[in-house]
């Protein structure tokens, strides 16, 4: 079936640098497309989303990146701290934007 | 007030028990939503509701019970649980079609 995924389950970067983390999906009637943060313990936290009639948003320190052509959406890091460890998942609306898949997420690690 | 909250925080019970998982908020979303989440895993959708009437069933097992009493409340009702139904349950809430909110979850272990 149709499935959201992601290239590298795990990102170690030094704090500081700016990370990168990438999502691949293939449902191309996908519309809405949303970046999540999970901390350990804790429920997903929005971070960033972008619809489909756009190809970048930029937000405080994080960017996304949305390349239609090749189904391809990552999520830019500016800068990156010891509280952006953490995982992250990048989601897709599927069916409405009501129903949301996630993908199987990218679990960034921010040496100090 | 951007805040979804979930009661209990975590819960223990057996195979035989009746217990219910709460979720709150304030934000005048009218959509609400339950997910599973196993370790290392992403969230998967179980239910939505939308204006207080279930609109989404992901063909989740009878023995999970959602109830929606009102906006601002959604309730998921559990009985007879397998040890496999142990998960992270997170509840979220939206405006319409926008953004989901998610709650911190509730730990749940089945014995």
């Amino acid at each position: 079936g149709e499935s959201v995924g992601l290239h590298l389950p795990t990102l170690s970067v030094q704090e500081g640098d700016n990370s990168i983390i990438n999502c691949a999906y293939s449902n191309s009637a996908s519309d809405y497309f949303i970046w999540y943060k999970q901390e350990s313990g804790k429920g997903p936290q929005f971070i960033i989303d972008i619809r489909s009639n756009m190809d970048k948003r930029q937000g405080q320190r994080v960017t996304v990146l949305l390349n239609k052509t090749v189904k391809h959406l990552s999520l830019q890091i500016a800068a990156t701290q010891p509280g952006d460890s953490a995982v992250y998942f990048c989601a897709e609306n599927s069916g409405g934007y009501q129903k949301v898949t996630f993908g199987i997420g990218t679990k960034l690690q921010v040496i100090p | 007030d951007t805040e979804v909250t979930q009661t209990p925080k975590h819960l223990v019970m057996g195979m035989t028990n009746k217990k219910s998982l709460k979720c709150e908020q304030h934000m005048g979303h009218r959509a609400m939503y339950w997910y599973k989440q196993k370790a290392k895993k992403p969230p998967e959708l179980m239910f939505v509701y939308s204006y207080e009437k279930l609109s989404i069933n992901e063909s989740v097992p009878s023995r999970f019970s959602p109830e929606c009493p009102n906006s601002s409340l959604l309730n998921l009702h559990l009985h007879a649980l397998q040890p496999e139904d142990s998960a992270l349950y997170l509840c979220a809430s939206s405006q319409a079609e926008d953004t989901q909110y998610f709650g911190p979850g509730t730990r749940l272990t089945v014995l």
